[in-house]
């Protein structure tokens, strides 16, 4: 079957770093992507990886290991915006998104 | 502003009863999305689109019906709601139905059938 596993909730101090993990099964694979939600709006992107390695994107970095079927969403000097839930999803052999339930991130002062 | 438009924004809806859920998206993308969210699971797809004239169930398509009659339109119709289709409904769009093409999301409707 088709999995998408990602911590539930993960708690951070403003100005500090946070990783947030996913792991991933699916039938076949064409990318991995990171998206951000506040809470009560829609999804935004964030991120795409198809190739191992890290992709940075200002204070955002993604990493990619295929052969380990692992993501991991890297945040840099927190800021209170970045609270939100961070959702995993992997695009299947079909390019239809398999999501993860969402890593609610929380940042105290 | 280019983007997606949901409507309505929230519903109460009596169980049985029949309803539309309406999507307009304005920056000519092939492909479109319907997924329903709910507390604790990830997005689920209900049905899709990779281009006008074509429809395709998704994981959860069971008691919605869909219509892709012109590229920027994507209704998703409810036939007789029952309490479990309570949820965040999602459309979504994306250029095409392939690797490195990102979704864009609408605001999401907020259904609740009693």
């Amino acid at each position: 079957g088709q999995n998408i596993d990602q911590p539930t909730e993960m708690t951070a101090t403003e100005g500090a770093i946070v990783q947030i993990n996913c792991t991933y099964q699916t039938s076949g694979f064409n990318g991995l992507f990171w998206y951000q939600q506040h809470a009560g709006e829609a999804p935004t992107f964030l991120s795409y990886n198809v190739l191992d390695g890290l992709e940075e994107k200002g204070r955002f970095s993604s990493f990619l290991s295929r052969s380990k079927g692992y993501s991991y969403l890297l945040l840099k000097e927190l800021q209170m915006k970045d609270s939100a839930s961070y959702l995993c999803a992997a695009m299947d052999s079909n390019y239809q998104l398999i999501w993860g339930a969402g890593t609610k991130l929380i940042i105290k002062p | 502003i280019a983007g997606i438009t949901q409507a309505p924004t929230s519903q109460i809806l009596a169980a049985g009863r029949r309803m539309t859920l309406r999507c307009t998206q304005d920056m000519r993308h092939n492909a479109m999305y319907w997924y329903r969210q709910d507390l604790g699971l990830g997005l689920r797809l209900i049905h899709y689109s990779n281009t006008a004239g074509t429809t395709g169930k998704g994981e959860v398509p069971d008691g919605y019906s869909v219509s892709r009659a012109n590229t920027d339109d994507f209704p998703l119709t409810l036939a007789s709601a029952v309490p479990s289709q309570t949820s965040v409904y999602f459309c979504a769009s994306s250029a095409e139905t392939s690797a490195h093409n990102e979704q864009f999301f609408g605001p999401g409707t907020r259904l609740t059938v009693l």
